[in-house]
């Protein structure tokens, strides 16, 4: 069974569009993540959740808006896409050990033309 | 800002020879960790190491850190073709929950 999983692996849009990536975790984790990787594979935070409380919002544009609607699952929306968008998304989630060790998805590319 | 660098970019080596790779990050932190990243899947977790520890190995991972330089390194030991992959270093500064990753060391070991 996969741990963290993404879907959908690759969603390919044009701009202006609005799109959603659905996350969900089997691991009993409390806290979820979202990251960007961009085509450099530079990865940054963007959202954090702890058991559905939002604690992390890394001055993500308000178009990318993050739904928990239980703690096993964080999903993410983003109006009006941009080309700027495109890059892989990835959810993670965090055992709560106190080490901050994350558990990540395969990821979802998504490439906005 | 970004908190972790890693030194080299990028990383060509032979099977059985060592690859070491190095991270630079600004400030203080609780732990450090090491993840790989194969081509087109997710980050996996290496190893972590604490701030007051220096080194620790894991099968053929090495992990040092030096806190007085924010430095930290990678060594693999005997690679394999299987190795090839992107290696991250994150750092946990204490923020609740919030690590943060460096920009990779792509390694590629040609059999």
């Amino acid at each position: 069974d996969t741990a963290v999983s993404q879907t959908p692996k690759y969603l390919v849009t044009q701009m202006g569009n609005d799109k959603s990536i659905k996350c969900e975790q089997n691991l009993g984790h409390d806290t979820m993540y979202w990251y960007k990787q961009d085509s450099k594979k530079f990865l940054k935070i963007m959202f954090s959740y702890n058991n559905k409380e939002l604690i992390i919002n890394e001055t993500v544009p308000n178009r990318f808006s993050p739904k928990s609607p239980d703690k096993a699952h964080l999903n993410l929306h983003i109006n009006s896409l941009e080309l700027g968008d495109s890059a892989v998304y990835f959810c993670a989630s965090d055992g709560g050990s106190g080490a901050n060790v994350l558990t990540f998805g395969a990821g979802s590319r998504l490439t906005v033309l | 800002s970004q908190q972790g660098e890693e030194d080299p970019q990028a990383l060509s080596i032979q099977e059985g020879e060592n690859a070491t790779m190095n991270c630079s990050y600004k400030t203080s932190i609780n732990n450090l960790q090491w993840y790989r990243q194969n081509s087109g899947r997710g980050l996996v977790h290496l190893i972590l190491i604490r701030s007051n520890e220096r080194e620790k190995h894991s099968g053929r991972l090495r992990v040092t850190l030096d806190t007085s330089k924010k430095s930290s390194s990678l060594l693999i030991t005997a690679s394999r073709a299987a190795d090839t992959a992107s290696y991250f270093c994150a750092t946990d500064g204490g923020g609740y929950n919030k690590l943060i990753f460096g920009a990779g060391t792509r390694l590629a070991v040609h059999p």
